[in-house]
């Protein structure tokens, strides 16, 4: 089973300022997709970036990128000039290639705070 | 279009008693999934409906828990004789599986219910 690691419950970044956010992960597959969810206080989780793992290029997303180590299995977020509206919940998820394997896999997400 | 929406947006019950969360997905939509996010943790699969097949059950933590989907819309969890370690965040997602290969399918959540057991 595939399992999802997000070792910072909390981050606080200044208003303009970059941050990043971990995210390792475990699995015995080689092709899988990896995301980036955010979850404001409205509990209504919306999607920031996905990485296929066949692609070696970083997705990109607006402020938002990651830097996808496949041999080290780490997915980490950076999100540059930070804004007021993105202080919220973060997860990352994993999901399989496979088609057997439908759902996310979920850390237990990161909180971030943004200080103006 | 409107997105994936879910009722009711809180619930109260007594411990012991059944509940009934509904989820509408987005029009269109073939798949369907249920999460649990217990209090400061992440998302925990719960069930998966794909067309006319039938659901991976996989994730449900108990036989208390049940799930159908008419229609190949509207689906409803229910959960019998709750719990107070039933009460968490229950979010719907739904996508539409497009052929692609599935993990590439975007899933749209819903608000969420939040269920206390007391």
């Amino acid at each position: 089973a595939q399992t999802v690691t997000q070792s910072q419950p909390e981050m606080s970044v200044q208003e303009a300022e970059t941050v990043t956010l971990s995210c390792t992960y475990d699995t015995s597959e080689s092709d899988y997709y990896l995301f980036w969810y955010k979850q404001p206080p409205s509990r209504q989780m919306i999607l920031v970036i996905r990485q296929e793992a066949y692609k070696q290029q970083n997705a990109t997303e607006n402020r938002f990128s990651v830097n996808f180590q496949k041999a080290a299995k780490s997915f980490s977020l950076k999100i540059s000039d930070s804004q007021l509206g993105d202080a919220a919940m973060y997860f990352c998820a994993y999901r399989s290639a496979n088609n057997a394997g439908n759902m996310l896999t979920f850390g237990g997400g990161t909180r971030l705070m943004v200080k103006p | 279009g409107a997105g994936v929406s879910q009722s009711p947006s809180n619930k109260v019950t007594e411990k012991g008693k059944d509940v009934e969360l509904r989820c509408d997905p987005i029009s269109g939509h073939t798949a369907l999934y249920w999460y649990r996010q217990s209090l400061g943790q992440g998302l925990e699969f719960l069930i998966y409906f794909q067309g006319n097949s039938a659901p991976d059950k996989s994730g449900l933590p108990s036989d208390r828990f049940s799930a159908e989907r008419t229609g190949g819309s509207v689906s409803t969890l229910t959960i019998q004789r709750t719990q107070q370690e039933d009460s968490a965040v229950y979010l719907c997602a739904s996508s539409l599986l497009t052929g692609l290969p599935s993990g590439a399918d975007t899933q749209y959540f819903g608000p969420g219910t939040r269920l206390t057991v007391l």
